[in-house]
């Protein structure tokens, strides 16, 4: 159990939808990170929080968006869903914004299927 | 940050010495060479990572060569819960915070009976 806890488990909606994924991240970690990992797919970075600011933004789409939140939590809002959203997404996190790549947390993860 | 190269899969028997190897020949000096785990669509998990000296620790050791430019991942005596993908990953330091990061595809390992 690495600490990060995510919900929901599993989340199934349709298309043009959306959605709401919440990470909680370990006590005391500032910094979350949110990725997407389709079927068979790497794992791709999304967009990185630290202490309620956007950090760094990877391959994230215009529709989705988020946030950090005063008491560290983070939710991913995914809208106008399309089938090839469908994805795990991953939250992490780690306990400080340095300078150089730390070792990330990761939850377990919310498994998104669109229909 | 550096790209990675690394054989899409591997299989090792069990209780042997698994070696995963990553190219990374663009390293720069203040890079780091971090590995995560992935099993079965669970989040991923640090094993080690390092600058230029070998490390080790009680998940694995990490070996880099003198150049920087390749490193091997050992797990000395495989299990069959060591089976998943494993990501190497380059990583430079100094960057303002910025923590943009590439996993790539990784190495498939199937650890055999």
């Amino acid at each position: 159990d690495s600490g990060v806890t995510q919900t929901p488990k599993h989340l199934i909606t349709a298309t043009g939808q959306r959605v709401t994924l919440r990470c909680s991240p370990r006590s005391g970690d500032l910094s979350v990170y949110w990725y997407q990992q389709s079927l068979d797919q790497g794992l791709q970075f999304l967009i990185q929080y630290y202490n309620g600011e956007e950090r760094a933004k990877g391959n994230i789409l215009e529709r989705f968006s988020a946030q950090q939140f005063p008491d560290l939590h983070s939710e991913l809002n995914l809208s106008s869903l399309e089938l090839g959203d469908s994805a795990l997404y991953f939250c992490a996190s780690s306990p400080r914004d340095s300078h150089s790549y730390n070792e990330q947390f990761f939850g377990p993860g919310t498994r998104l299927t669109v229909l | 940050d550096a790209k990675t190269t690394q054989p899409t899969s591997m299989d090792c028997a069990e209780g042997r010495a698994a070696n995963l190897p990553c190219n990374h020949s663009t390293i720069s000096g203040n890079e780091y060479v971090y590995w995560y785990r992935q099993i079965h669509s669970q989040g991923p998990q640090y094993i080690i990572h390092g600058l230029k000296n070998n490390e080790t620790n009680e998940m694995a050791s990490l070996i880099i060569t003198e150049d920087r430019k390749s490193s091997t991942l050992i797990l000395p005596h495989a299990t069959l819960r060591d089976t998943a993908v494993y990501y190497c990953i380059v990583r430079v330091a100094g960057t303002g915070g910025y923590q943009k990061v590439t996993f790539g595809t990784g190495t498939k390992l199937q650890v055999i009976p």
